[in-house]
């Protein structure tokens, strides 16, 4: 059973691009998690979501950053218009439903030039 | 605001030498909570956690932690370290009624040296 995968691990962007970052739950996990680890912080949370449902996304920033778990596929964070700030490493984490144990993918460095 | 404090960001040992770090928490109801270790260059990886019962919890890797209720803490230890324990040691907490939404503390960097 393959662990949660992200990709890619590193993404490289200019200004005012788009950056779409993926993960791949378990097999059998049906809930995902966004985290976003700024240089010198923790991981902040960023978004939940279940199959074809956001469920929380408190952690979201307001404007550029959208998240999406289809049906079929893996979950996508789209970044729009990226600046600087939004470099950092984005965490993705996946669990079944009713287990509080979550198991994070290797993560996805972004870098905004 | 729920939390996650942990009070040392840099930590460095020789090997043998015993760890403590410190993890404090807001809040006052129900919590399960977490230690989390990031080895460079790879995932995050769960090294105990506690949810109820035996306030002292026995993780992986010879590491421990002691849940202190009216101290809203719950400290790593670990006897003797060894420089392969030269990583990233997160605290994080489910807070009630936040499912499995953690809150991460800020992370304490460890470096073992031989």
């Amino acid at each position: 059973n393959a662990g949660v995968m992200q990709n890619p691990r590193h993404l490289v962007r200019r200004r005012g691009q788009e950056a779409r970052l993926r993960c791949s739950p378990m097999k059998g996990h049906s809930h995902v998690y966004w985290y976003r680890q700024l240089p010198e912080e923790g991981l902040k949370f960023m978004v939940y979501l279940q199959k074809e449902n956001i469920i929380d996304e408190s952690g979201m920033p307001k404007e550029r950053f959208s998240a999406e778990f289809p049906k079929e596929g893996p979950s996508i964070l789209r970044i729009q218009q990226v600046v600087r700030g939004d470099s950092a490493a984005y965490f993705c984490a996946s669990s079944p439903p009713g287990n509080e144990k979550l198991f994070f993918g290797s993560g996805t460095q972004l870098s905004v030039l | 605001a729920q939390s996650v404090s942990q009070h040392n960001h840099h930590v460095i040992l020789s090997e043998a030498a015993s760890l403590e770090l410190g993890c404090n928490y807001s809040y006052g109801g129900t919590v399960n909570l977490f230690w989390y270790v990031q080895y460079p260059g790879q995932h995050l990886q769960l090294l105990l956690k506690y949810f109820s019962g035996d306030p002292l919890v026995k993780g992986i890797k010879g590491f421990e932690a002691e849940f202190i209720k009216s101290k809203f803490s719950f400290n790593l230890r670990k006897p003797s370290v060894q420089w392969s324990d030269t990583a990233e040691y997160f605290c994080a907490v489910i807070f009630s009624g936040g499912y499995n939404k953690l809150i991460f503390g800020a992370g304490t960097r460890l470096a073992v040296h031989p």
